[in-house]
């Protein structure tokens, strides 16, 4: 099965740093790449996705980009705010077969 | 608009009790997933439901737990025998009825924390 790997599990930045995470897949049938983003005690919250059609996808701040020939995609945050200290988690999934397989998390923190 | 929402949010259960928790998938969405959260750790896909039927139970243990979607109400997992182990964040998300990649898009619910005791 799908198995996905992500890094780093810790990341610790100054306010208005970018943030880079990173995540490799194994499964080359994957072909959506979430990533989400969980508050302590809350729910996770879809921030941005990508399909593997595309290679680039950006909304303001954050980005993600998608290699399928070396089967790995990043989340990038630019100038990073103290609301954005969360754990991100990155996601793959295959057509036909829904459910999403998780990436370990990164506990990010913005230093104000 | 409501989102998916789940009941309860806090469960407390002693060994060998039976917990069921419950979701409600968002409006017009018809598929739901449950995943399982252990502490400090990531989320572990459970079962994929539709209306009557189970789509994927592939990370569903295969003693004590089970999960439904009626035609109508909620759907339910629920855990038998409840043990220590058991203790975890359980997170249902959904999705809707589409051909198109976007109908891939789960939105999460706030979570059912569960304690065995």
């Amino acid at each position: 099965g799908e198995n996905v790997e992500q890094h780093p599990s810790t990341l610790s930045v100054q306010e208005g740093d970018s943030a880079v995470i990173k995540c490799t897949y194994s499964d080359s049938a994957s072909n959506y790449f979430p990533w989400y983003k969980q508050e302590l005690g809350k729910r996770p919250q879809l921030i941005i996705d990508i399909r593997s059609n595309v290679g680039e996808k950006k909304d303001q701040r954050i980005a993600v980009t998608l290699n399928k020939t070396a089967k790995h995609f990043s989340l990038h945050i630019t100038e990073t705010q103290p609301e954005d200290s969360a754990v991100y988690f990155c996601a793959a999934s295959t057509t036909g077969r829904r459910a999403l397989t998780f990436g370990s998390g990164t506990r990010l923190q913005v230093q104000p | 608009n409501a989102g998916v929402m789940q009941n309860p949010r806090h469960l407390v259960r002693r060994r060998g009790q039976e917990a069921r928790l419950r979701c409600s998938p968002m409006k017009g969405h018809s598929h739901v997933y449950w995943y399982r959260q252990l502490p400090e750790e990531g989320l572990k896909f459970m079962v994929y439901l539709q209306k009557e039927n189970i789509i994927d139970e592939s990370g569903m243990p295969k003693e004590r737990f089970s999960a439904e979607f009626p035609k109508e109400g909620p759907s339910i997992l629920r855990i038998q025998q409840v043990v220590r182990g058991d203790s975890a964040a359980y997170f249902c998300a959904s999705s809707p009825q589409s051909s198109l990649m976007s109908s891939y898009e789960q939105y999460f619910g706030p979570g059912t924390r569960l304690t065995v005791t």
